[in-house]
């Protein structure tokens, strides 16, 4: 079945301590991207990345870290979480072609005290 | 810098009526996506519309995307308690397949 996948699903942790979001996909995706999701804000881009070990800033990339080694992985990395970074996330992926149909994964809860 | 409005932000839905809901942005895009998402979970690809006059058919809901006028509506047929959700519209100019999210509108199907 194609699909995105994030772990963890639900994360409390506290100020300052570092984390790391996965996010897989199987569709063979040259594109992936990371939003977060924010009551009256939407929707927005952190980072993004177009293939293996090219990857850019979105609108809000501030305290955030991505990398991407393989085609299929794409993690972000807090290094120092903050409780502004409270939030709900989004790992997406896409190729460009006929539908350009942009998948989502299942979403993280984060919680940062 | 592109906007994404949607209107209205809540609509309180009469079950077997019709509604339309509303789109637009403020630049030439590739792309427009439409996409439900229900309490808690994820988002739901509903429509990918990718030119001019098209138009997307699926169950009780229809999308068509106006070009020249930047706008996209999302009908929908006779509502049922299902339609029940937030729908979100986005827009993708092709730069780097960044989605540019509206704020999304809450559909809540009252008997």
């Amino acid at each position: 079945e194609a699909q995105v996948t994030q772990n963890p699903r639900y994360l409390i942790t506290v100020t300052g301590k570092k984390l790391t979001v996965t996010c897989s996909q199987n569709m063979n995706h040259e594109y992936m991207s990371w939003y977060r999701q924010d009551p009256g804000l939407g929707l927005r881009q952190i980072y993004y990345s177009m293939n293996v070990e090219v990857t850019d800033k979105g609108d809000v990339p501030e305290g955030y870290k991505v990398s991407r080694k393989e085609k299929r992985n794409f993690p972000l990395i807090l290094e120092s979480p903050s409780p502004n970074q409270t939030s709900l996330y989004f790992c997406a992926s896409f190729r460009p072609g006929r539908t350009f149909e942009q998948f989502f994964g299942p979403g993280t809860r984060l919680t940062v005290l | 810098e592109l906007k994404v409005e949607q209107n209205p932000l809540f609509l309180s839905m009469q079950e077997g009526k019709n509604y339309t809901i509303y789109c637009n942005y403020s630049t030439t895009s590739d792309r427009l996506y439409w996409y439900r998402q229900d309490p808690g979970k994820s988002l739901e690809s509903l429509f990918v519309l990718l030119s001019n006059g098209a138009v997307k058919q699926e169950g009780r809901l229809m999308a068509s995307l106006d070009t020249k006028a930047r706008l996209s509506t999302l009908h929908i047929t006779a509502a049922v308690h299902d339609l029940s959700a937030t729908y979100f519209c986005a827009v993708d100019t092709g730069a780097n397949s960044k989605l540019t999210f509206g704020k999304g509108i809450t559909l809540s199907v009252r008997p």
